[in-house]
């Protein structure tokens, strides 16, 4: 069974706008990772956050990690339509050196 | 470096045919990945290599499904014989370390099986 899951499963947004998708998952995590996907492609990795740390930032993208709630958001500022793309939440869970995906956000951003 | 390369990037075979995906990691990379991804069950894990040793193959649906690395290079997923629930797209992935956790991701081949 997977062990995240992704809210909102589809977002649609118009370009300049941010755009939230947040993740749950169920037990003790090492790291948790964002991922994206493009159509047809390969998964690409966004960023990592650790279990100690509760918020990072790269470029647009800003992470944060709330280990009580057992969640994770990815924030994604002023968008662009090139951002269009699956995003999706894993993670590194206590024990497994493997990553656990979570079902995913598709994200349209509108020109 | 190409990045992780997969072959054949689409296979569309017969119901109990047998069918070979193939994986080359980044080199120097020690941890290999077969994920498996479907509309259904999003993307699942199907078996994980250490220096070509496999450490996890919980997530192999059942005995028609195996994995080889026979060197660092070189990986392989055999489905024999394969069936229609076996339709997916299947990506291969590879990290560096075990503090490096980031994982390079393939192009994936898309399987069909009619």
């Amino acid at each position: 069974s997977q062990q995240g899951e992704e809210d909102p499963q589809a977002l649609s947004i118009q370009e300049g706008e941010n755009a939230t998708m947040n993740c749950s998952y169920k037990t003790s995590i090492n790291n948790l990772q964002w991922y994206r996907q493009n159509s047809g492609r390969g998964l690409v990795h966004l960023i990592l956050i650790r279990s100690n740390e509760r918020e990072k930032h790269s470029g647009r993208l800003r992470v944060t990690l709330d280990t009580s709630k057992k969640s994770s958001s990815l924030l994604i500022t002023a968008s662009r339509a090139a951002d269009t793309a699956s995003y999706f939440c894993a993670t590194e869970y206590t024990g497994r050196r493997a990553l656990t995906f979570g079902s995913g956000t598709r994200l349209q951003v509108q020109p | 470096d190409a990045g992780v390369i997969q072959s054949p990037r689409h296979e569309v075979t017969e119901m109990g045919q047998e069918v070979t995906l193939r994986c080359k990691p980044i080199s120097g990379h020690d941890y290999l990945f077969w994920y498996r991804q479907t509309m259904m069950r999003g993307l699942e894990l199907l078996i994980y290599f250490n220096n070509n040793v496999p450490i996890d193959d919980s997530g192999m649906p059942e005995d028609r499904f195996s994995a080889k690395m026979p060197n660092a290079s070189f990986s392989t997923l055999k489905i024999q014989p394969s069936e229609p629930r076996d339709s997916a797209v299947y990506f291969c992935a590879s990290s560096l370390s075990a503090s490096n956790e980031k994982l390079f991701f393939g192009s994936g081949t898309q399987l069909s099986v009619l």
